[in-house]
Parts: structure tokens; C-alpha cells; sequence
């Protein structure tokens, strides 16, 4: 049963647009929703992450967007450029140090 | 301050061959995770680590797969036998433990391939 759902598996974006990647969860339990950057051939590196206290965090081009009643968090990434092109993972935890629960992934292309 | 740091980076090996992986997290970092990526997945956890305490494992094959933190300080990561189904990126991550700093810091991950 997967934890988190993630959508769109791919996504397209022009240089200079906003990508937008949706995750949902059904475990209330959560407290702790991360995005991770994953280049080829490199591990999952963190982007940026949220708790369910806030409804929206920013950090530079990069913003999580939290739903708590609706159980979904966003990542948008405005004026994406090139060097964004990765798969971008979100991820949900319970209390600190426990498992995440990854989603499958968001292949990301900014066309220059 | 170095990274999470894997070994080796890739592997090829027959099926029915033993196979390990080695990691060493970030200096300090109490909290040691093994996942498993499957080719356009997210990972997902076999084994977690709080110093040398093996606290949650309930998704590793233990039928074939082994792990062992003895010091409470680098992991391996043994599958015997290895089958075809094998084949992933098997990655490392550690985290600091401490309350409310939840970050899991990942290594470069080993592309294991079985044939």
C-alpha cells in the first residue's frame, strides 16, 4: 500500500516557468513532509520541508504548499530553470527519526 | 564535513552469489538507514539503525538479506544468495537522532545488478 501518492510521473516545464508536483497521504500521523532533489546517479539530497503547523513554506525559487485537511502538500518551483531537471521525491514521516515513506517520484525536464 | 560515504559504487554479480555493501553515515549521526530503489521508485526502507540496535527491520528479507552496525558506527549490507530481483540501487542515509531535526542525509547509493 503505497503511503504517499505522487503526481505527475513527468513533467515538462519551459525555462522560466512554475513546475508544480502534488503528494497526498492518508496517515493523520504524519508530522513531517520533506521534498528531496535526486540527480542521476547521485542519492536523494533535501530540498525543503514542512510540518503540518504552517500552511505554506518558502526557500529561495521553491515553495511547499500544506493542505492538512485535505491531506496533500505541494512543491512549486518558480522560474524553474535547466539545472532543476531531476526527479523530485516527496516524502512523509511519523515522529522523529522514524521511517519515511517516499512517493514514486516526479521526473522533472526544464527545456531551456 | 564528508557526506554519507558508499561502497562500492557498482557491483555486478551472478545469481546465487553473495554480495556486500558497505557504508559509513556522517560523523555523529546515531541514526543509520538502509533503502532499496527500484528503477523509477522511491525508495524504501529494509533496515534502521539507532547506534548499533537494529530498531525497525521488519522490511528486510531475512530469508537472504543480513545487516550489522556493530559499533554503532559504519553498516554492511549482505544479500545471500543474490537473485535477478535483486538488482536495484541499494542507498544509505543517516540522520542526527535528535529530537525534532528529522533530516536523513543520503550517500551515493551502490547500482547493484545481478545476471
Amino acid at each position: 500500500q503505497q503511503q504517499v501518492k505522487q503526481s505527475p510521473q513527468s513533467l515538462i516545464v519551459q525555462k522560466g516557468g512554475i513546475s508544480i508536483i502534488n503528494c497526498a497521504y492518508e496517515n493523520t500521523a504524519f508530522d513531517y513532509f520533506p521534498w528531496y532533489q535526486q540527480f542521476p546517479g547521485k542519492g536523494p539530497a533535501l530540498l525543503i520541508a514542512i510540518r503540518p503547523d504552517v500552511s505554506e513554506k518558502k526557500e529561495g525559487r521553491f515553495t511547499i504548499s500544506f493542505n492538512k485537511s485535505a491531506k496533500q502538500f505541494s512543491l512549486h518551483i518558480m522560474d524553474s530553470q535547466p539545472g532543476d531537471s531531476a526527479t523530485y521525491f516527496c516524502a512523509a514521516s511519523k515522529n522523529t527519526g522514524n521511517q519515511f515513506y517516499f512517493g514514486t517520484g516526479t521526473s522533472l525536464t526544464v527545456i531551456p | 564535513e564528508a557526506g554519507v560515504v558508499q561502497s562500492p559504487r557498482y557491483k555486478i554479480i551472478e545469481k546465487k552469489q553473495p554480495v556486500a555493501f558497505w557504508c559509513n553515515p556522517i560523523s555523529g549521526h546515531n541514526t543509520l538507514y538502509w533503502y532499496l530503489q527500484n528503477l523509477g521508485q522511491g525508495p524504501e526502507l529494509l533496515i534502521r539503525y539507532e547506534n548499533e540496535e537494529a530498531v525497525d527491520d521488519s522490511q528486510l528479507p531475512k530469508d537472504r538479506f543480513s545487516a550489522e552496525r556493530l559499533k554503532g558506527v559504519d553498516s554492511t549490507l549482505k544479500i545471500q544468495p543474490a537473485e535477478l530481483g535483486d538488482s536495484a540501487v541499494y542507498l544509505c542515509a543517516s540522520s542526527s537522532g535528535l529530537a525534532g531535526v528529522d533530516t536523513q542525509y543520503f550517500g551515493p547509493g551502490t547500482r547493484l545488478t545481478v545476471l
